[in-house]
């Protein structure tokens, strides 16, 4: 079975706090994102990679980082906590489709919230 | 930044009724997936469509790709309660190598 798996479910941190949320994979796909999911915004890209050591910026990268430093794993990395980054963050692998299009899979999402 | 909208955006039917909801768009996508989210959880996907004019079925659940791949709609027949939750398209613009837009979602609730 496909598994993205998240590293935690919940967090609460404090305003200001560094913040890692981990990402793993088993299927060996090159693409991996971050998304994060608010109430009337829907999904928004916060970065991307399609390779190890290799990362893009998606539509709201200010505020945060990435690392991947194994194919498997995508981290995304809050360098200084702040409120409005409260969230759902979702990550995500895709299996590329030749001629029948791609195939995403999420992780079960990280419920964060800063105080 | 390609858009898709997602109407209408909530919907609360009774069992056993049909619905069509709809995402559309004035940008061409390569292909189109539509997603379902319950609570808490992340989407799951339901279908991808590549064709122009393409339709699909899954159980009581009929996607369409519109002929000019600019628009879907999702079709469920005789709703149930299990049907209820958070209905994503998203699109994959040309040449965008995987990454979707996403529409903001339609909450569907089947009332027992």
């Amino acid at each position: 079975d496909v598994k993205v798996t998240q590293s935690s479910r919940y967090l609460v941190k404090r305003t200001g706090e560094k913040v890692f949320l981990e990402c793993v994979q088993d299927m060996d796909h090159e693409n991996m994102f971050w998304y994060r999911q608010d109430p009337g915004l829907g999904l928004r890209l916060i970065y991307f990679s399609y390779d190890v050591k290799m990362k893009e910026k998606g539509d709201i990268p200010e505020g945060y980082s990435v690392s991947r430093e194994k194919k498997e794993r995508f981290s995304l990395i809050l360098e200084s906590a702040s409120t409005n980054q409260t969230s759902m963050y979702l990550c995500a692998s895709i299996k590329i489709g030749i001629g029948t299009g791609n195939t995403i899979y999420f992780g079960e999402g990280s419920w964060l919230t800063v105080v | 930044t390609q858009l898709l909208e997602q109407s209408p955006q909530f919907l609360s039917i009774q069992e056993g009724e049909n619905l069509t909801v709809y995402c559309n768009s004035s940008s061409v996508f390569s292909s189109l997936q539509w997603y379902r989210q319950e609570p808490g959880e992340g989407p799951v996907l339901l279908v991808t469509v590549v064709t122009g004019g393409e339709v699909k079925k899954l159980k009581r659940l009929t996607f369409q790709f519109g002929d000019a791949r600019k628009d879907s709609s999702l079709h469920i027949t005789a709703a149930q309660p299990g049907d209820t939750g958070l209905y994503l398209c998203a699109g994959e613009p040309p040449g965008a190598n995987s990454k979707l837009t996403f529409g903001k979602g339609i909450t569907l609730s089947v009332r027992p």
